[in-house]
């Protein structure tokens, strides 16, 4: 079974700060999603990264896939309290009996103040 | 455009009590699954349909049955609840199995006493 960490489990930082979010494996993913998730919903998909080294930018968002494809990061430049929700990195499984099927990290609950 | 709906939202049950969470979305897509969200674990998948007519277990099958009872809907029953059950249930569909994205439902918010 291939494992996600991500870290931290919690962030609670004011408006206006930066702050990274990682997802580190010991496996190999043929790609790499992050998802958003607010109180009462489920995920909502912000990214997929597919290529070791890709990085990709969504507003205020920073997404980056390691070059050997057994990490991830998200990068808030300014966070903002819109921004506030739980984070989630989900890995495609690339071999094995799991082949194709995500893999999720614990998630990062992101609270940021006013 | 409504997506993947889930019902119900919320539930509580007793121990060895049976029920059904009842899925459906309206976006034509092929598979469906449901997963499960616990505090500290993430989303762990419990089963999956790549089509219709077709069930597979995935990590977590334990005390779970499933249903794909047309293209459109997928059922997640426990016939014998425990407390260990008590969870999160989402249910999500994409276009192709594991495609890139998936569609997640609201959620169904399950209490087990």
């Amino acid at each position: 079974t291939q494992l996600l960490e991500q870290s931290p489990q919690f962030l609670s930082i004011q408006e206006g700060e930066n702050l990274t979010v990682y997802c580190n494996s010991s496996s190999v993913f043929s790609s790499l999603q992050w998802y958003r998730q607010e109180p009462g919903e489920g995920p909502v998909l912000l990214v997929t990264v597919v290529t070791g080294g890709e990085v990709k930018k969504l507003k205020r968002l920073t997404f980056q896939f390691g070059d050997a494809r057994k990490d991830s990061s998200l990068h808030i430049t300014a966070a903002q309290p819109g921004d506030t929700g739980l984070y989630l990195c989900a890995g495609r499984n690339a071999g094995g009996t799991s082949y194709g099927k995500l893999t999720f990290g614990q998630g990062t609950i992101l609270t940021v103040h006013p | 455009n409504a997506g993947v709906t889930q019902t119900p939202k919320f539930q509580v049950l007793k121990t060895g009590q049976s029920m059904t969470l009842q899925c459906a979305q309206d976006m034509n897509h092929n598979s469906m699954y449901w997963y499960r969200q616990d505090p500290g674990m993430g989303l762990r998948l419990i089963y999956y349909s790549a089509s219709e007519g077709t069930t597979d277990k995935g990590e977590v099958p334990n005390g779970y049955n499933v249903s794909r009872l047309n293209k459109r809907e997928f059922s997640l029953r426990l016939e014998s609840a425990a407390p260990s059950q008590t969870s999160v249930y989402f249910c999500a569909s994409s276009e192709t199995t594991f495609g890139n994205i998936q569609y997640f439902g609201a959620g169904t918010r399950l209490s087990v006493l």
